[in-house]
């Protein structure tokens, strides 16, 4: 279970919402993050969801799980310009820390 | 508090040499994780270390070892440097073995010519 996959670009105005999706195929996988990386950064958590759960919210993010599909998204309400970066999605399974990440969405806002 | 920290920031080597990386991990933090992120792609993971011993590896070749010191601080060393072995190296710490959290420092990229 090593696919994760997400499309590669969004492009959204500024305050408008935005929403990132991204696939997976372990159906073992016990957590799903996201993560932000600006530019010659490192990966910043965002937030996570556990496998259980249908939605997640905090603050301005929204999380959404169809474990069915194996679908995960990401919601940026009112979408800034300081939000702009690559979103990646990952999973997690088995007893140790080892993350599988997707390829990253590119997110540009435009004012 | 400070975060998950990693020396150097940027290296240049040459094809065939050796190179080292450290990271500390985030005070109290027991387990350290190291992933490579090629340009354009999402960071895959190497290795996972705990308490001192290797917990995990991906599918990289025998030229990529680590260890963990007793402070929890890690090396990374690649041996006989390709120039496909140019990426950004990205330590990450958690609290343990299997934690759900992982918290990423802010990675050395490595250039090989």
């Amino acid at each position: 279970g090593e696919d994760v996959e997400q499309s590669l670009f969004l492009s959204v105005r500024e305050g408008d919402s935005s929403v990132i999706n991204c696939t997976y195929t372990d159906s073992s996988s016990t957590y799903l993050y996201w993560y932000k990386q600006e530019p010659g950064a490192g990966l910043q958590l965002l937030t996570y969801i556990f496998s259980n759960m249908d939605m997640k919210q905090d603050q301005r993010l929204t999380v959404l799980l169809n474990k069915k599909d194996k679908h995960l998204s990401l919601r940026i309400a009112d979408t800034q310009t300081g939000d702009s970066a690559i979103y990646f999605c990952a999973e997690s399974a088995g007893n140790f820390n080892k993350f599988y990440f997707g390829s990253g969405t590119k997110l540009n806002v435009k004012p | 508090d400070a975060g998950v920290t990693q020396s150097p920031t940027h290296l240049i080597k040459t094809r065939g040499q050796q190179v080292t990386l450290r990271c500390s991990p985030i005070s109290g933090h027991k387990s350290v994780s190291w992933y490579q992120q090629v340009l354009g792609q999402g960071p895959q993971f190497i290795f996972q270390y705990y308490e001192k011993e290797e917990r995990g590896r991906g599918n990289f070749p025998d030229r990529f070892s680590a260890r963990q010191f007793p402070n929890y601080s890690s090396e990374l060393n690649v041996n006989a440097l390709l120039l496909g072995d140019s990426a950004l190296y990205l330590c990450a710490s958690s609290t343990g073995r299997s934690s759900y959290e992982q918290y990423f420092g802010p990675g050395t990229r490595l250039t090989v010519t």
